[in-house]
């Protein structure tokens, strides 16, 4: 079975453009999580989409957004990038029928603000 | 919500066992404690599961006293590409879980 897939791997944006990154889950898991790394900052939860909605969010601004397709894949939306957005920015897929879970995550976009 | 306590560092030397402990001492009935690990620049990957007691696998051992308020992750024997970022994680499978990763426990081991 394919695991999490991100695209791209790597990009660089200058200040004040947006971004968006897309992440397709392993198959048939419905759940999709947002997570920015940074090294001062560890990893920080942006926000889940379940089932094409919104079920969490982190304490991140409204210049990050997010989406998510019928067929589970999704996308997150950065406008007017600043120096700080730049960071690694995972996705995480979960079955997510059971109460326990396990994330899996993909390799990342690494996102780079000049 | 969760809230989980870890080590920021430690170091081990190869072939010794390392122990890696986690407070989390508003656990919820429901949550779970998962462990996660995290090599530079990859994602974070799965090692270990468990409610209540001791679970184990082909990687690690998880221990949880009965009041659950924490955890203990055992690697046994480790080598050099055990170094790496340890997290621990409590919640369910509702969300709650999400916003408690935290910087985890860098490990590294010393040949």
């Amino acid at each position: 079975k394919a695991g999490v897939t991100q695209t791209p791997r790597y990009l660089i944006k200058t200040r004040g453009q947006q971004v968006t990154l897309s992440c397709s889950p392993i198959s048939g898991h419905r759940s999709v999580s947002w997570y920015q790394q940074t090294p001062g900052q560890g990893l920080q939860f942006l926000f889940e989409y379940f089932s094409e909605t919104q079920r969490n969010k982190g304490n991140f601004p409204g210049r990050f957004s997010g989406r998510q397709f019928s067929n589970s894949r999704s996308e997150m939306n950065v406008s007017t990038l600043e120096l700080g957005d730049s960071a690694l920015y995972l996705c995480a897929s979960s079955l997510a029928i059971r109460r326990e879970e396990t994330q899996y995550f993909g390799p990342g976009t690494r996102l780079l603000v000049l | 919500l969760a809230k989980t306590t870890q080590p920021i560092s430690m170091d081990s030397y190869e072939g010794q066992e390392v122990n890696i402990t986690c407070s989390h001492n508003n656990i919820a009935t429901n949550d779970y404690i998962t462990w996660y690990q995290q090599f530079p620049s990859q994602g974070p990957r799965f090692i270990i599961q468990g409610y209540k007691t001791k679970v184990t696998n082909e990687v690690a051992s998880l221990f949880i006293p009965a009041d659950r308020k924490s955890s203990t992750l055992s690697l046994p024997r480790v080598s050099l590409s055990d170094t790496a970022v340890y997290y621990c994680l409590v919640g369910d499978c509702y969300g709650n879980n999400r916003l408690a990763f935290g910087k985890g426990n860098q490990v590294v081991v010393i040949p």
